[in-house]
């Protein structure tokens, strides 16, 4: 069965500093992983995707994600956290297996900018 | 834009009685979701729809049914509403051969 575990349900960074947001995963077989940002009131948004090509994957907003198998760790980062980055992140995991379309999500992290 | 609206978008109810939210898509998409998030928890799937009639439970199906009768709607009903069943609901569509998934904006549900 696959899960995800997200260290931290809240971080705060000051704005200009490096944004590091935790995720581990557990999958059976190579997984597909996923961030999404969530703003206040509103919907899930995709963020960047891993589906088995580069393990660099770049997203919206200057974000980006470095798939690690042997960590089974997939961290998101942005260099200079920017005010609007203030929002709920969550990550998930989707295995490749026919028929099972379905993706799990980790239980979000709050991110919090300081000016 | 994934093309998904939900209604009602906010809903207030009583205890014992029954509630119907609504996920309506525009593309002809598959796969159809319906997720409750709870503060602590995440976004729990409810049940999903891989095809008109064609659904299965989640991991958090219990006091939930739902049905797809056409490809563009899936509807999620509350038997008969508990204030356990107090959250936000979001529907969901899956694109393409990765499994990502697409969102609508969410069901605000109270019932008090």
């Amino acid at each position: 069965a696959q899960s995800v575990t997200q260290l931290g349900s809240h971080v705060s960074v000051s704005e200009g500093a490096l944004v590091l947001l935790r995720c581990n995963y557990s999958s059976s077989v190579p997984p597909y992983l996923f961030w999404y940002v969530q703003y206040p009131n509103q919907g899930l948004q995709l963020l960047l995707k891993y589906t088995s090509a580069a393990t660099l994957v770049k997203g919206i907003n200057g974000f980006e994600a470095e798939f690690k198998k042997s960590e089974t760790s997939f961290h998101l980062t942005k260099p200079s956290a920017h005010m609007s980055d203030a929002a709920e992140y969550f990550c998930a995991v989707s295995e490749k297996n026919f028929g099972n379309e379905k993706l799990t999500f980790g239980t979000g992290t709050r991110l919090t900018i300081i000016p | 834009d994934a093309g998904i609206t939900q209604s009602p978008r906010h809903k207030v109810t009583e205890t014992g009685t029954p509630v119907t939210l609504r996920c309506h898509q525009t593309e002809n998409h598959r796969y159809m979701y319906w997720y409750r998030q709870d503060p602590g928890h995440g976004l729990r799937l409810i049940h999903y729809s891989y095809g008109v009639k064609d659904t299965d439970k989640g991991e958090v199906s219990d006091g939930y049914s739902v049905s797809r009768s056409k490809t563009e709607d899936f509807l999620l009903t509350l038997e008969s509403a508990t204030s356990s069943q107090t959250s936000v609901y979001f529907c969901a569509i899956s694109v393409g051969s990765s499994y990502e998934q697409y969102f609508g904006p969410g069901t605000r549900l109270t019932v008090t």
